[in-house]
């Protein structure tokens, strides 16, 4: 089993619908959650972070965790072209100390 | 510029050279992270040091990989005799707070090595 699991992509949605992405850890332990945005060809962008059980909302982007289920998800309201990237999940915490455990990435394309 | 500042932004060498990626974090992070992305693959993470202390290499190849953070300058990822396989985009990544925090890490533009 993969420390950090991200639903296979990729993952396309019309303009102005919602994008779902989701991810599963191992690690009971882990603290804390993060989405990160990635251009082609670019380094990784925050997105959102996340270490409360419930939803954290910033702007489009709703982050959602479930430290029972060990799921934690990245809602896109109001999808935009711009927003066609791969998204990836890093979880911290637990017997990873420091250091961030990422997913394999969803692309998602989001068409006109 | 307040980010993490990686150079060089590209860096080609023949097998069996040297290849030194710089990293300098945000200003007011002591917290350095170093992370490889294969093509068409995650990223793993390599080694966590703060000024002048090596945290985590549990990510780090035994051999010819090397990471250091001196008390003054960049930190520095060190590769001796590269071969084809450490073609990658290495990223570093620096935080305020480290183990224990929720603090995230912000990311550099990364430097794509190349091996001929």
């Amino acid at each position: 089993q993969k420390e950090v699991e991200q639903n296979s992509g990729p993952l396309s949605v019309p303009e102005g619908a919602i994008a779902s992405l989701n991810c599963t850890y191992s690690d009971r332990g882990s603290q804390s959650f993060f989405w990160y945005r990635q251009y082609s060809g670019k380094s990784p962008e925050l997105i959102m972070f996340i270490y409360s059980n419930g939803d954290k909302e910033d702007g489009r982007f709703t982050a959602q965790l479930n430290k029972a289920s060990q799921y934690v998800s990245l809602l896109i309201r109001d999808s935009q072209p711009s927003d066609s990237a791969t998204y990836l999940c890093a979880v911290k915490g637990g017997t990873s100390y420091g250091k961030l455990t990422f997913g394999q990435g969803t692309i998602l394309t989001v068409h006109p | 510029n307040a980010g993490v500042m990686q150079n060089p932004r590209h860096l080609v060498r023949r097998r069996g050279q040297e290849a030194r990626l710089r990293c300098s974090p945000m200003k007011g992070h002591s917290h350095v992270y170093w992370y490889r992305q294969l093509p068409e693959e995650g990223l793993k993470f390599m080694v966590y040091l703060q000024k002048e202390n090596i945290i985590d290499e549990s990510g780090m190849p035994k051999e010819r990989f090397s990471a250091e953070f001196p008390k003054e300058g960049p930190s520095i990822l060190r590769i001796q005799q590269v071969v084809r396989g450490d073609s990658a985009a290495y990223f570093c990544a620096s935080s305020q707070t480290g183990v224990g925090s929720n603090q995230p890490q912000h990311f550099g533009d990364g430097t794509r090595l190349s091996i001929l």
